[in-house]
């Protein structure tokens, strides 16, 4: 089944405590991207990346690292992470990147106390 | 630089009756829209999209949305609202034309509640 698998879909953490959020995807897609979601702000992207090796800043990339080995992978990290990251996060992964074809994780619920 | 606004925050409608969402979108060039439903606790579902084809478009569950070029809109409708409608939407844009490629653009959300 095509799908993008984020880990951990929750997780309680202390600040500081550096952290990874794990994202993969089985479509082969170029195209893959972090967005966080907070109440009446909707999606707001943090990182992207349109191939292996080729990343940049979204709106929101402050506290944020990303990173592209692996065309299948696309891992968030969190080196110092503090209350206000708390939110929601999702990876999606696109072929071409312009909009149509995008495929979303199920989310990954953070809280930093 | 590409921005949407949904113009309500909340919508409550009773079952059975028409529900519409309200989106206006700016955009340098043409865009590709999209409506997401969110259920609660859910990840995100595409409803439709427009992508420069036919102005009407059909999505899942009866959904539809018109794209209107001149009000710069991308309202949402459903004739007869069904309890399972209750989630949040989000209208999105993207345009691929500017140095916002491959980044979707999310209004702020739409919860929409249906009563009995």
């Amino acid at each position: 089944e095509a799908q993008v698998t984020q880990n951990p879909r929750y997780l309680i953490t202390v600040t500081g405590k550096k952290l990874t959020v794990t994202c993969s995807q089985n479509m082969n897609h170029e195209y893959m991207s972090w967005y966080r979601q907070d109440p009446g702000l909707g999606l707001r992207q943090i990182y992207y990346s349109m191939n292996v090796e080729v990343t940049d800043k979204g709106d929101v990339p402050e506290g944020y690292k990303v990173s592209r080995k692996e065309k299948r992978n696309f891992p968030l990290i969190l080196e110092s992470p503090s209350p206000n990251q708390t939110s929601l996060y999702f990876c999606a992964s696109s072929t071409t990147g312009t909009g149509e074809g995008y495929t979303f994780g199920s989310g990954t619920r953070l809280t930093v106390v | 630089a590409q921005s949407v606004t949904q113009l309500d925050s909340h919508v409550s409608v009773s079952e059975g009756t028409p529900v519409l969402l309200r989106c206006n979108y700016s955009s340098s060039y043409s865009p590709s829209l999209f409506w997401y439903v969110q259920h609660p606790n859910k990840g995100l579902q595409l409803l439709l999209k427009y992508t420069s084809a036919a102005t009407l478009v059909k999505g899942i569950n009866g959904f539809e949305a018109e794209f209107k070029k001149s009000e710069t809109s991308f309202h949402l409708t459903k004739p007869s609202a069904h309890m399972s409608d209750a989630a949040e939407y989000f209208c999105v844009v993207s345009d691929w034309a500017t140095d916002s490629w491959g980044k979707l653009q999310f209004g702020a959300g739409t919860q929409v509640v249906v009563t009995p």
